[in-house]
Parts: structure tokens; C-alpha cells; sequence
């Protein structure tokens, strides 16, 4: 049973441009929740999805951040017109059900960098 | 409102000594916690979790936390460190209230001294 998947592992990008970060979360888990994790600080929760519902986008900044989780394909997080204070590593987690006792497992970690 | 504490946030220990990762907790409902351990430009591992059985909880690698509600603390410990046990540990709570959101430790890096 593989993982949970990201892609890329790594992005670069200019001032401007959009970014796009994959996750595919593993079988048989329908939540899926993205977080940030600027440099030296802990990872903060963004987005909670699932099948094409967004629950909970408390954690997203108001303008350019935006994310989809399809009835098909992985959940996008998409970042449009990037700053450079959006260079982060970006976690994806996906868990089987909701609750305070259900484990999230986690990806490796889309690492953006913004030039 | 839930808050996590992580009271150091750089450990240095020598390899076969104890490792204690200090954390504290914040919650309005009862709380599972979590331990997360992330190496060097990876993901996130789950080393271990509570979540209202026994207070006492055995994870992987050898580490271990107690559920302490009296003092709101959920610290992390192993008898004895390991050079691969060199990375970052986050503390982690969630609510049982509502849907699962969780909140993160600041995270504390653990060094092992050879």
C-alpha cells in the first residue's frame, strides 16, 4: 500500500509564475489536509478537504492560494502569482475518516522556492 | 481552542544517554496527541499517539510519551539515543470535537552527540 504521494518533491519558481503542488493520498483515505511549513517554524494547517468538498480553508491566506480535491485525481493546491514569501515546504496528509482519533499519515513534502 | 508548547527547541544529548522532548498542551475537549519525527528534507513519520486509552504510550523506535491531564504534558522519551535519532520532533493535539483539525508544536531538533 503506497503512501501518500507528492509531487513535485521540489519547485522552483519566479516572482509571478503559478505553482501547482500534487498530492494522491493513500487508498482508501477521502480526507486529505495540506499545510505550510515556512523555515523554523512548525507546519500550519491550510486547507482541509474532502471528495470534492472543501471543509475547512481557515488556514488559507485570502488571495491566491486555492485548492481542489476532484472526485478523480489527486487534490491540487494551486498558488497563483507567487511572492517570495511563499517559498515553504507544503505537507500533505490524508486519513480515512475524520476524528480526533484518526492518524493522519503524511507525505514527503513539496519544497518551493521562489526566486 | 487547542495549542501545543514545545519547550526547547534545540536538544543536544550523547549517543546512549536518555532523550526527553519536553511538550505541553492546550484543550478545550479531550485531546489525542501525536508525535511526529521528521529527518532532513523528509516527510513526517508518526512515532506514536494517545488517544484516551492508556496513559502510558509505546511507539516505535524505542520512544515512548505519558499522558499526564494533571499537568496538561505529553513528553516524549527514550532510554537511549541513537545517532539516527538526530532530527525534529513535532508535538502534535487534536481535538475530538468536530472534524479532526490539528495543530502543530513549534518542533524541537534533537541532536545526538557521538
Amino acid at each position: 500500500n503506497a503512501g501518500v504521494m507528492q509531487n513535485p518533491r521540489h519547485l522552483v519558481r519566479r516572482r509571478g509564475q503559478e505553482a501547482r503542488l500534487r498530492c494522491s493520498p493513500m487508498k482508501g483515505h477521502s480526507h486529505v489536509y495540506w499545510y505550510r511549513q515556512l523555515p523554523e517554524e512548525g507546519l500550519k494547517f491550510m486547507v482541509y478537504l474532502q471528495k470534492e468538498n472543501i471543509i475547512d480553508e481557515s488556514g488559507m491566506p485570502k488571495e491566491r492560494f486555492s485548492a481542489e480535491f476532484p472526485k478523480e485525481g489527486p487534490s491540487i493546491l494551486r498558488i497563483q502569482q507567487v511572492v517570495r514569501g511563499d517559498s515553504a515546504a507544503y505537507f500533505c496528509a490524508s486519513s480515512t475518516k475524520t476524528g480526533g482519533q484518526e492518524t493522519q499519515y503524511f507525505g514527503p513534502g513539496t519544497r518551493l522556492l521562489v526566486l | 481552542a487547542q495549542s501545543v508548547t514545545q519547550l526547547d527547541s534545540h536538544v543536544s544529548v550523547s549517543e546512549g544517554t536518555p532523550v526527553l522532548l519536553r511538550c505541553n498542551y492546550s484543550s478545550s475537549y479531550s485531546p489525542s496527541l501525536f508525535w511526529y519525527v521528521q529527518h532532513p528534507n523528509k516527510g513526517l513519520q508518526l512515532l506514536l499517539k494517545y488517544t484516551s486509552a492508556a496513559t502510558l504510550v509505546k511507539g516505535i523506535n524505542g520512544f515512548e510519551a505519558e499522558f499526564k491531564k494533571s499537568e496538561t504534558s505529553f513528553h516524549l522519551t527514550k532510554p537511549s539515543a541513537h545517532m539516527s535519532d538526530a532530527a525534529e520532533y513535532f508535538c502534535v493535539v487534536s481535538d475530538l470535537g468536530g472534524y479532526q483539525k490539528v495543530t502543530f508544536g513549534i518542533g524541537t531538533k534533537l541532536q545526538v552527540i557521538p
